[in-house]
């Protein structure tokens, strides 16, 4: 069974930095693209980041780069998304994501 | 980048009524498409994967069809609880904005 555990939210003032990590097991982690998606309050769903197998390829939305950075680490079957220069508008619900499988979430708030 | 584009962007329906959303990609996502239910302060539902697979446990009156570019999820006799909004997914990319479905 395809498992995705989030973890690292919290609040953290604008401009500051976090690390939300997730640990996945259940299927052969190097074998997927890996994802982070978002969903602010009251928003719609939004992707932040992807990930290829090998870690060779990333992209991200407009929004976030150059402030968000997505990693992986195989030996830990663990996906990372680095958060600096955080904005209220980053305020949201973080979601891991292989395909359609999602974890269960964690909040960041950004706020003073 | 992948565009998603759904529409309508609501949707006002009774209930018994059969419903259709549109979801088109910029470009061909094969079958990497995934279709996801959600109601007000939950968590979003997957719903159908693989572009026509029904997720364990969702009923048979939602049903997802398409290839390529285009690709529709059809709720073909709408009850009560299902008055709910609809994204479609790309795999690992993007998202379409939301389909709200009301009701009429």
């Amino acid at each position: 069974e395809v498992q995705l555990v989030e973890s690292g939210g919290g609040l953290v003032p604008p401009g500051g930095s976090l690390r939300l990590s997730c640990a996945a097991s259940g299927f052969t982690f190097s074998s997927h693209w890996m994802s982070w998606v978002r969903q602010a309050p009251g928003k719609g769903l939004e992707w932040v980041a992807n990930i290829k197998q090998d870690g060779s390829e990333k992209y991200y939305v407009d929004s976030v780069k150059g402030r968000f950075t997505i990693s992986r680490d195989s030996a830990k079957n663990s996906l990372y998304l680095q958060m600096n220069s955080l904005r209220a508008e980053d305020t949201a619900v973080y979601y891991c994501a292989r395909d359609q499988y999602w974890g269960q979430g964690t909040l960041v708030t950004v706020s003073s | 980048d992948i565009q998603m584009t759904q529409s309508p962007s609501t949707l006002s329906a009774s209930v018994g009524d059969r419903v259709t959303i549109t979801c088109r990609a910029s470009q061909s996502v094969s079958s990497w498409l995934a279709w996801y239910q959600q109601k007000p302060g939950q968590a979003p539902k997957l719903l159908i994967y693989d572009v026509s697979s029904l997720e364990s446990g969702v009923p048979s009156r939602f049903s997802g069809s398409g290839s390529g570019t285009e690709f529709t999820l059809t709720i073909s006799s709408l009850q009560p609880d299902d008055f709910a909004t609809y994204y479609c997914q790309q795999y690992n990319g993007y998202f379409g904005q939301g389909t709200k479905l009301e009701i009429k």
